[in-house]
């Protein structure tokens, strides 16, 4: 059974390009939250998703961020115009329920932006 | 306004030494406190959860135990391979997100 796969592990943009974050959650695991990781900061919370649903986006920057989990296929996070204060460590964790216990986090993606 | 303080924010301790990590929580209506460990380039690991003031969990050299104001994580006779980072959090309230502390970076020296 594998776990949450998040790709790609290392990701360098340039200045204004755009960063697209793919996470697959474990086999039977419905429920998706993404966090991210700055350099000695604790993980923050961004989103949590459900299939084809955001149920809280309440941690996403209001600008140039989004995130879907379509029906088919992996979550995907997406910074557009991405700045070097993006450049961060962005993990995913799954479960399988809509509850706090049972999170199995991916390995994550870091990205670069120079 | 809730917080989830961890210290210290690193310890060195040589292998044998035991020791522990204190996590203070100031959250309304605790619905548990979580423990992970996130090595170097990885995603934290689910160690333990907490409930209730008093409950205690072992796994190996670790016990994670619980009061009405912070939680700790015992060390016994760590291993080099205990080296890491450890991570709480708790959910907060109204929320199905964890909020998590800085963490303690813990080194053990052979």
């Amino acid at each position: 059974n594998a776990g949450v796969m998040q790709n790609p592990r290392h990701l360098v943009r340039r200045r204004g390009q755009e960063a697209r974050l793919r996470c697959s959650p474990m086999k039977g695991h419905s429920h998706v939250y993404w966090y991210r990781q700055l350099p000695e900061e604790g993980l923050k919370f961004m989103v949590y998703l459900q299939k084809e649903n955001i149920i809280d986006e309440s941690g996403m920057p209001k600008e140039r961020f989004s995130a879907e989990f379509p029906k088919e296929g992996p979550s995907i996070l997406r910074i557009q115009q991405v700045v070097r204060g993006d450049s961060a460590a962005y993990f995913c964790a799954s479960s399988p329920s809509g509850q706090a216990y049972g999170y199995t986090f991916g390995s994550g993606t870091r990205l670069t932006v120079v | 306004e809730d917080q989830v303080t961890q210290s210290p924010e690193a310890l060195r301790l040589q292998e044998g030494e035991s020791s522990s990590l204190n996590c203070s929580y100031t959250v309304s209506g605790l619905r548990g406190l979580f423990w992970y460990r996130q090595d170097p380039g990885k995603g934290p690991e689910f160690l333990f959860t907490l409930y209730s003031a008093g409950e205690e969990k072992e796994k190996e050299r670790l016990k994670a135990t619980l009061t009405k104001k912070e939680s700790f994580l015992h060390i016994t006779a760590p291993k080099p391979e205990d080296s890491a980072t450890y991570l709480c959090a708790v959910p907060l309230e109204g929320a199905n997100n964890l909020f998590f502390g800085t963490g303690t970076r813990l080194t053990v020296i052979p």
